[in-house]
């Protein structure tokens, strides 16, 4: 069966205090994993498509990383509007996407 | 690029009522729409999918009478909560297709009394 952790489930930081978020998956074929960002009351923000092992992409003060069993978003210097729940989410070939729990950031002034 | 609407924003309705909340991509062409439902502090749901000319796929569990779903044009899907009740009041998320990547729209807050 196709799965999606995340962790941790909470995490606070001081502002500027980088930290990294975890995305563990179990897929029979990864079409693709996504991570997107989701302010309280609004639907999910498109943040990163990643495809492959290694790939790397970049947005600001995000960067997403992927391995065969995991992705990781890492925040540099985070500042307040950072603030958000991070969700990752895998599209097995073939199925519908499978979200994970999500990550809720507090970046604190 | 790959914007996606919903309206109404926020809707509150009587018990008994039929609610229909509109998703559109106002950018691309979608063949593909998914309707989500999320509670509080939880992840989105899967309830449907909803394909451009043909009946939409439900979830198991979701029933198919209470949550019409249609997907008359290239860039608009419905989804009508049929006769409401206080438990299908929730935060109702839809998203479009695109090269295989999803795009959501802003969400539809139902209240029903």
């Amino acid at each position: 069966e196709d799965q999606v952790t995340q962790s941790p489930e909470a995490l606070r930081l001081q502002e500027g205090e980088s930290s990294s978020l975890n995305c563990s998956y179990t897929v029979s074929g990864l079409r693709g994993l996504f991570w997107y960002r989701q302010d309280p009351g609004k639907g999910p923000e498109f943040l990163f498509t990643l495809y492959s092992a290694g790939e790397e992409k970049e947005k600001e003060r995000l960067k997403a990383t992927l391995t065969k069993k995991e992705s990781f978003l890492h925040i540099t210097a985070p500042k307040p509007e950072d603030s958000a729940t991070y969700l990752c989410a895998v599209h097995p070939y073939g199925q519908n996407f499978v979200f994970g729990p999500g990550t809720r950031l507090s970046v604190l002034p | 690029g790959a914007v996606v609407s919903q309206h109404p924003s926020w809707v509150i309705c009587k018990s008994g009522t039929s609610v229909k909340i509109e998703c559109r991509s106002l950018d691309f062409q979608a063949t593909t729409m998914f309707w989500y439902r999320q509670f509080p502090k939880q992840s989105l749901m899967l309830m449907a999918t909803s394909n451009e000319g043909s009946k939409a796929t439900y979830e198991q569990g979701v029933e198919k009478d209470k949550f019409l779903i249609n997907h008359a044009s290239l860039t608009l899907s419905t989804l009508t909560v049929t006769s409401a009740h206080p438990e299908d009041s929730s935060f109702y998320i839809c998203s479009a297709s695109r090269d295989g990547e999803q795009f959501f729209g802003p969400g539809t807050r139902l209240t029903v009394l």
